[in-house]
């Protein structure tokens, strides 16, 4: 049973798209993310949700729009795509605790996103 | 602005020898560093981490050596094994927020020759 799991692995679009990216963990974490892996191999963080409460918003264009319905899913919902958007997005999880937590992640498996 | 970098973007050694990894950070609010792994097509996967309070962490064949000073990690395997061939992304976080934020660097490619 996968732990992380994210849909759909592949993605091509057009531009001007809107595209959702979904993700689930099985581990009963309380903490989610997605990040971003760019063409320069840089996996960066985009957003973090504790128990459906964000928590971390970097500096990401308002297009992109995380929704968790639940602590177990964190969907990414991509408006409006350019080209530049194409990368291959993660989704993580891991026991954040308010305060201190080891840091260790759980990653899916990747959602690559190609924009044409 | 990256804080954390890895700037061997590839290495090869031979089976059997010993694998050296380096990583340096620019943050020193950092206390917690971490590796991961990375096979094609698949996720990272947690290897091993360090916590500030110590210098050296030892698992198996893996160990990681932190100087604090020189804002420097580094990752051993000893002995080096085929199956180790991947990408190897150090990271690091300010474990004091709470937001646990983790910074990656941009990874090194392993391929160890059998």
């Amino acid at each position: 049973d996968t732990a992380v799991s994210q849909t759909p692995k592949y993605l091509v679009t057009q531009m001007g798209n809107d595209k959702s990216i979904k993700c689930e963990q099985n581990l009963g974490h309380d903490t989610m993310y997605w990040y971003k892996q760019d063409s320069k191999k840089f996996l960066k963080i985009m957003f973090s949700y504790n128990n459906k409460e964000l928590i971390i918003n970097e500096t990401v264009p308002n297009r992109f729009s995380p929704k968790s319905p639940d602590k177990a899913h964190l969907n990414l919902h991509i408006n409006s795509l350019e080209l530049g958007d194409s990368a291959v997005y993660f989704c993580a999880s891991n026991q954040g605790l308010a305060g201190r937590n080891t840091g260790e992640l759980f990653f899916g498996e990747g959602s690559r996103l190609t924009v044409l | 602005d990256q804080q954390v970098k890895q700037n061997s973007p590839s290495l090869s050694v031979q089976e059997g020898r010993i694998s050296i990894l380096n990583c340096d950070y620019t943050n020193s609010m950092f206390d917690y560093f971490l590796w991961y792994k990375k096979y094609p097509a698949e996720g990272p996967t947690f290897l091993i981490s360090i916590s500030s309070i110590k210098d050296k962490n030892e698992d198996g064949r893996f160990t990681v050596f932190l100087n604090k000073s020189a804002k420097h990690l580094s990752l051993h395997i000893v002995p080096s094994q085929p199956g180790d061939s991947a990408v190897y992304f150090c990271a690091a976080v300010d474990d004091q927020t709470g937001a646990n934020n983790l910074f990656f660097g941009t990874g090194t490619r392993l391929t160890v020759i059998p």
